[in-house]
């Protein structure tokens, strides 16, 4: 089992719609949690950072975690055509005192 | 207010050459970390490193590649004797800590290719 899932995508989704992107992670005591954005090329980008179970908004982004099931989750509200990205969960284990494990990203494309 | 700055920014060896990378973290950061990306891929971490000492180098591999982030200067990630399957992006993040949340912070990457 890998630490850190995520589905490849693509996940397509109108413009204006709800992007829902989801992650598991396998380490029950895991303490931080992240998504990154990556643009094709481009190097990826701190987009959320949650700790807490429960909601986390930022704008038109919300972050979800529920360490119960050990499930994170990134809501993107009103997507736009910029949104289309790979998206990258990231999961700071408890064994580890400074590195983080990342997922393999889930392609998101918004059609107009 | 800069960012992670990497140099250089597109890197051409042929087999058997040295790579060197180079990464400044941001300003207020003492925590340097190393990515690899291979294309389509996830990023793998390398190796964590504090200002003169290597303090994970779990993901790093175990032959031909090593880490430093000396006291004066930016860190530097070497690989000798590039083979092709070195080809890769490899990306530098910093963090102000090490605890807490380790918001991590990346620089724009160094895309090295082994012909």
């Amino acid at each position: 089992q890998k630490e850190v899932e995520q589905n490849s995508g693509p996940l397509s989704v109108p413009e204006g719609a709800i992007a829902s992107l989801n992650c598991t992670y396998s380490d029950r005591v895991s303490q931080s949690f992240f998504w990154y954005r990556q643009y094709s090329g481009k190097s990826p980008e701190l987009i959320m950072s949650i700790y807490s179970n429960g909601d986390k908004e930022d704008g038109r982004f919300t972050a979800q975690l529920n360490k119960a099931s050990q499930y994170v989750s990134l809501l993107i509200r009103d997507s736009q055509p910029s949104d289309s990205a790979t998206y990258l969960c990231a999961v700071k284990p408890s064994s580890s005192a400074s590195k983080i494990i990342f997922g393999s990203g889930t392609r998101l494309s918004i059609r107009p | 207010n800069a960012g992670v700055m990497q140099n250089p920014r597109h890197l051409v060896r042929r087999r058997g050459q040295e790579a060197r990378l180079r990464c400044s973290p941001m300003k207020g950061h003492s925590h340097v970390y190393w990515y690899r990306q291979l294309p389509e891929e996830g990023l793998k971490f390398m190796v964590y490193l504090q200002k003169e000492n290597i303090i994970d180098e779990s993901g790093m591999p175990k032959e031909r590649f090593s880490a430093e982030f000396p006291k004066e200067g930016p860190s530097i990630l070497r690989i000798q004797q590039v083979v092709r399957g070195d080809s890769a992006a490899y990306f530098c993040a910093s963090s102000p800590t090490s605890g807490g949340l380790n918001e991590q912070f990346f620089g724009p990457g160094t895309r090295l290719t082994v012909l």
